[in-house]
């Protein structure tokens, strides 16, 4: 049981060039989050899906997109990288009381 | 807007104390409420949760709930160096129970 997983665990990227960011649970959750995390503050909601097939904007989701694969897989994508884009980025997923899981994190450097 | 507010300290504690974290929330119809522990270059780790008013204990760790002052505590008894770490409280919100309102978090140092 791996809980929520991540890929990759570090990325460095040129400005403009694209990237996808993968998360996975084994939990058999239905909803699954993305947030961004920048140095000394909170997490920020990028973007959500409360369900399968379901995906809606969180506080900062400009510059991101979003695939929910299947009940598993909740991906976000970067079309073109930006250097404000920096951060580490947390996938998680939310049992049935509403508490969430992370993942380990991807930290992302764009230059 | 609706928003979590904790301290962001530092809190410093002396090892073998109690550690006491608050947490406040402006959302009055918010149900559920989280602690999570995130140590440096790591991810938020889920401790307790409080679902109702009172206490909960889970070892050393007791939350504490008080809807109708709107806070949130973390207890922490025999504080130990490894309780050092930053604490997010976060909490539900009335209308959209998927989003949850993270606080930005309080850093506590235990020292030995």
């Amino acid at each position: 049981n791996a809980g929520v997983t991540q890929t990759p665990k570090f990325q460095v990227l040129k400005t403009g060039q694209s990237m996808t960011l993968q998360c996975a649970q084994d939990m058999n959750h239905n909803s699954m989050y993305w947030y961004r995390q920048d140095p000394g503050m909170g997490l920020r909601l990028i973007y959500y899906s409360a369900s399968e097939g379901t995906t809606d904007k969180g506080e900062v989701p400009n510059g991101y997109n979003v695939s929910r694969l299947n009940k598993r897989e909740f991906s976000l994508r970067l079309e073109s990288a930006a250097p404000s884009q920096t951060s580490v980025y947390f996938c998680a997923s939310q049992g049935d009381r509403y508490e969430q899981y992370f993942g380990p994190g991807t930290r992302l450097t764009v230059t | 807007q609706k928003e979590v507010e904790q301290n962001s300290g530092p809190l410093s504690v002396p090892e073998g104390a109690i550690a006491s974290l608050n947490c406040t929330y402006s959302d009055r119809g918010s149900q559920s409420f989280f602690w999570y522990r995130q140590y440096s270059g790591k991810s938020p780790e889920l401790i307790m949760s409080i679902y109702s008013n009172g206490d909960k204990e889970d070892g050393r760790f007791t939350a504490q709930l008080n809807k109708a002052s709107q806070y949130v505590s973390l207890l922490i008894r025999d504080s130990q160096p490894s309780d050092s770490a930053t604490y997010l409280c976060a909490g539900t919100g009335y209308s959209s129970a998927s989003k949850i309102i993270f606080g930005s978090g309080t850093r506590l140092s235990i020292r030995p």
